[in-house]
């Protein structure tokens, strides 16, 4: 793989419905792998940063996996609200000072 | 907490004017970045400074884009003439380290009508 790849594009669920979504990325030259959130009208917002291989990363209900050998990181939301519903945004970076390139996203929504 | 501040929110510029995009950053980032997000595709890397030195500008239309960071601080990217295929999401960002992550601003809405 060359460059982000993102899965599924878009995802509509119930509320309390988990779910979950892949971001692929090139395992060579990996140094780091990032996860936004990004609502509409607003900032995109920093999840996780994960680098090595196996790390899980928790921030409430979501929670994050690292598969740096095979070059994919997991996202899961445990029981998703409306307030899950954004644009989730994978990214890497292949040094620290080096420029992440971002995946295309997923959409999320959650409807009651 | 403190937060990128950009401006404007919303831009509608004719085809073939000047636009200009300013970003503050959190105080203390040294890193600098901006970045575009064309609908339907993810944010793509135009500039990156490092104080007031371009690191990165592989990736900027430099026919038409510009970019500075005077005194390492505030930025400014400019665009001129506009062309319609300009209009996106113009997203500026700053970190520590990029071992932290970025933290964005809210960007601005660029449309060439």
């Amino acid at each position: 793989i060359l460059n982000v790849e993102q899965s599924p594009q878009s995802l509509h669920v119930q509320e309390g419905d988990s779910t979950n979504f892949t971001c692929s990325f090139p395992s060579s030259n990996f140094y780091a792998l990032h996860w936004y959130r990004w609502e509409t009208a607003k900032s995109p917002e920093a999840l996780f940063v994960m680098t090595l291989n196996g790390d899980e990363k928790k921030k409430g209900r979501i929670s994050a996996t690292l598969n740096t050998k095979e070059g994919y990181s997991y996202l899961y939301i445990k029981g998703s609200q409306p307030e899950d519903s954004a644009t989730y945004l994978c990214a890497y970076n292949t040094g620290t000072a080096s420029k992440l390139t971002f995946g295309t996203g997923t959409r999320l929504q959650v409807t009651l | 907490e403190a937060e990128v501040a950009q401006s404007p929110r919303y831009k509608i510029t004719e085809k073939s004017q000047a636009v200009a995009f300013w970003c503050d950053p959190i105080s203390g980032h040294a890193t600098l970045y901006w970045y575009r997000q064309i609908l339907g595709q993810g944010p793509e890397l135009l500039v990156q400074f490092q104080d007031e030195s371009v690191v990165d500008d592989s990736q900027l239309p430099k026919d038409r884009f510009s970019a500075e960071r005077l005194k390492g601080v505030d930025s400014t990217l400019k665009i001129q003439p506009a062309e319609l295929g300009d209009s996106a999401m113009y997203l500026c960002a700053s970190s520590l380290s990029v071992n932290y992550g970025y933290t964005f601003g809210s960007g601005t809405r660029l449309t060439v009508v």
